[in-house]
């Protein structure tokens, strides 16, 4: 069966500081690892990845597959306030349990 | 460009009552897919649909159908509510068909079965 875990469940910062977001995953025909960030309702497209070792950035946020390890971080640089969400990954039929952010001011 | 809706917003049923629950994709996007969201159990994927065609389906029981129509459109059905069913219902759009694609999702339906 299909699993995506991630890590950790909730995460608690200050403004400024930089954080990553584990996802590891167990598929058995592997397309594409999809990040997801979620605020009140519908969650936000961030990045698909699809090939190993390359790391995709828009902005504070980058995010990198490592399909030799089965797995991809999410980093987020000089967190604000704005950042706090559920952060989701998937593969993508399979979303992991999301991670909690939450940035203190 | 206008985004996903999904309309009813919120929507209060009983037990044993069935349901249907409708999707309007982003304009030119073929690919609709459809999620159960819940606390429990996280986001689980229930169908895909593009161009008319289920394509992609998840581990759910076969109350839960679903149907897309040649606007892209889509429609889902919940027959023989159980509690177990109050959830947010998530719809997403794509351009390109497969779920392997960035989707757009909507603002969702929250159901309560009573």
């Amino acid at each position: 069966e299909d699993k995506v875990v991630q890590s950790p469940l909730s995460l608690v910062v200050h403004e400024g500081d930089t954080v990553t977001l584990n996802c590891s995953y167990e598929v058995t025909n592997f397309r594409s690892l999809l990040w997801y960030k979620q605020e009140k309702k519908a969650p936000t497209f961030l990045f698909m990845l699809t090939s190993s070792g390359i790391e995709k950035k828009s902005g504070r946020l980058s995010s990198i597959l490592d399909k030799k390890e089965l797995s991809s971080i999410l980093n987020i640089t000089a967190t604000q306030t704005g950042d706090s969400a559920i952060y989701l990954c998937a593969v993508p039929l399979v979303f992991g349990a999301g991670t909690i952010l939450r940035v203190k001011s | 460009k206008a985004g996903v809706t999904q309309t009813p917003r919120y929507l209060i049923k009983t037990r044993g009552q069935q349901v249907t629950l409708s999707c309007s994709p982003i304009s030119g996007h073929r690919s609709v897919s459809w999620y159960q969201q819940t606390p429990g159990q996280g986001l689980q994927f229930l169908f895909e649909y593009f161009s008319e065609t289920q394509r992609n389906k998840g581990n759910f029981p076969g109350r839960f159908s679903g149907r897309q129509f040649s606007n892209s459109r889509s429609e889902m059905n919940v027959s023989t509510l159980e509690l177990g069913d109050s959830a947010l219902y998530l719809c997403a759009s794509s351009s390109l068909a497969g779920v392997n694609n960035e989707q757009f999702f909507g603002p969702g339906t929250r159901l309560t079965v009573l």
